[in-house]
C-alpha cells in the first residue's frame, strides 16, 4: 500500500447507528486532517492532528470524534450522526502542519474518501 | 486510477506580476470538472476557479484564468496581477463521478506559492 488509503470508501448509516472512518497513510508523514466536503459547499477543514496531538478543531459538532492513536492512523468516530452530514469525507497527510514563516504549508497528499450517507 | 499531478512543490513571484501554476491529471472519463482551490495559512479551503470539461472555452474569474487542454489533459491557473494575499497553497483537483450524495474528489499534492513586495 502506498500514499493515504481510506476506508470504507462508501458508508450509509441512520441516525442512531455508530460507525468510524479510517485514514492510513504510507509516507512517514507526522500531520494528518480531516477534511468534508458537501454538495455545493468548499471543501471545509474539520481536524488537525499534529505528531499525535490534535491542534486544530474547526468548531465541528460532537457528534463527530477524531482519534489519532498513532502518526501513521486517523479515525473519525461518528455517532447520531444528521441527515446533513452526509458528505465525502476526505483524509489528507503532509510531513507536519507547521507553517514557514510566510505561513506556507507543507504538502498535503489526500486520499480517496469516504462517501458517507446518513438516513 | 485517476491521478492528479503538480510538478511545482513551490513557486514564488514579485507582486503585480503574473505567475502560472501547472497541473496535469489522468482519468479514462470524459465527463469531469476541475478546479482550483487555495488553501491560505487560515487552512480554510477556497474555490478559486472551476471548469467542465465539456466546455472548450477557458473558464476566467477576475484575476485567474485557465488554459484547460483536454487533449493533453493539462489544467494549468494563471494568476495576473499577483498580490500579497495570493500567497497560500494551491491545489488542482477533479471530480470524475457524483451523484446526489456528493462528489469523488481527486486531488493534487499542491503547489506553495510565495508572492514577494
Amino acid at each position: 500500500e502506498t500514499g493515504v488509503t481510506q476506508t470504507p470508501r462508501h458508508l450509509v448509516m441512520g441516525m442512531t447507528n455508530k460507525k468510524s472512518l479510517k485514514c492510513e497513510q504510507h509516507l512517514g508523514h507526522n500531520a494528518m486532517y480531516w477534511y468534508k466536503q458537501s454538495a455545493k459547499k468548499p471543501l471545509e477543514l474539520m481536524f488537525v492532528y499534529n505528531f499525535k496531538e490534535q491542534t486544530e478543531n474547526n468548531s465541528v459538532p460532537s457528534r463527530f470524534s477524531p482519534e489519532c492513536p498513532n502518526s501513521s492512523h486517523l479515525f473519525l468516530h461518528l455517532h447520531t450522526l444528521q441527515p446533513e452530514d452526509s458528505a465525502l469525507y476526505l483524509c489528507a497527510s503532509s510531513q507536519d502542519s507547521s507553517t514557514t514563516a510566510g505561513g506556507i504549508q507543507e504538502t498535503q497528499y489526500f486520499g480517496p474518501g469516504t462517501r458517507l450517507l446518513v438516513l | 486510477a485517476q491521478t492528479v499531478t503538480q510538478s511545482q512543490p513551490e513557486m514564488s513571484v514579485q507582486e503585480a506580476e503574473t505567475v502560472t501554476l501547472s497541473c496535469t491529471y489522468d482519468t479514462s472519463e470524459n465527463n469531469y470538472y476541475l478546479f482550483w482551490y487555495k488553501q491560505p495559512p487560515s487552512r480554510q479551503m477556497i474555490l478559486v476557479i472551476r471548469q467542465e470539461a465539456y466546455k472548450q472555452q477557458n473558464a476566467t474569474e477576475n484575476r485567474f484564468s485557465v488554459n484547460f487542454q483536454k487533449a493533453a489533459k493539462s489544467f494549468s491557473l494563471k494568476i495576473s496581477d499577483s498580490q500579497l494575499g495570493d500567497t497560500a497553497m494551491y491545489f488542482c483537483a477533479f471530480i470524475f463521478a457524483w451523484d446526489n450524495y456528493g462528489q469523488n474528489f481527486v486531488f493534487g499534492p499542491g503547489t506553495r506559492l510565495s508572492v514577494l513586495p
